[in-house]
């Protein structure tokens, strides 16, 4: 069973803060993608990342593929209020199977 | 464009009813997933169809569950008799490709 564990958890700033999150495991991936998800909905594809230390930039987002295509990161630039939700990180390792992290909980105050 | 579409929204049952749970994908996608999510075990992927065809159902808890794809716009999730611990939300997916998920708004079961 691969699995991705994240950190942290649970992540509470103020606006403007800048921020990073962490996926990492002992498997290696085809794909990685992250997630964001809010509450009574379903998680919205961001990124996928393919090829090992790749970095895909969205706007005030950025996401990084480790070389061996085992972790990834998401850095936020100037935390916003709007980007208030759960980021889920989730590895294609098998064809067709997607392993989810446990998350992390954003929460950015005004 | 409609996205993934699923019902009910919100289901609350009794302990050893059946609950189905329905997911129409978005149209052209080939692939459909269902997970389910919970504080606990986070996101799980129970079931995924290629064209209609189960793929891979190792993710299925247990007998108790069942899912069909009778077709390329129509899927069920089905719980036969049901449990508290089935408690979660469901989700339904779709996707042209297999890295590519779109998910529906999801399905919250309680059962008592």
């Amino acid at each position: 069973t691969q699995l991705l564990e994240q950190s942290p958890q649970f992540l509470s700033i103020q606006e403007g803060e800048n921020l990073t999150v962490y996926c990492n495991s002992s498997s290696v991936f085809s794909s990685l993608q992250w997630y964001r998800q809010e509450p009574g909905e379903g998680p919205v594809l961001l990124v996928t990342v393919v090829t090992g230390g790749e970095v895909k930039k969205l706007k005030r987002l950025t996401f990084q593929f480790g070389d061996a295509r085992k972790d990834s990161s998401l850095h936020i630039t100037a935390a916003q209020p709007g980007d208030t939700g759960l980021y889920l990180c989730a590895g294609e390792a098998s064809y067709g199977k997607l392993t989810f992290g446990q998350g992390t909980i954003l929460t950015v105050h005004p | 464009d409609a996205g993934v579409i699923q019902s009910p929204r919100h289901e609350v049952t009794e302990m050893g009813q059946e609950v189905t749970l329905r997911c129409k994908p978005i149209s052209g996608h080939d692939y459909l997933f269902w997970y389910r999510q919970t504080m606990m075990r986070g996101l799980e992927l129970l079931i995924y169809f290629n064209n209609n065809v189960p793929i891979d159902d190792s993710g299925m808890p247990e007998d108790r569950f069942s899912a069909k794809m009778p077709n390329a716009s129509f899927s069920t999730l089905k719980i036969q008799p049901s449990e508290p611990r089935d408690s979660a939300v469901y989700f339904c997916a779709s996707s042209p490709r297999v890295e590519t998920q779109y998910f529906g708004p999801g399905t919250r079961l309680l059962v008592l």
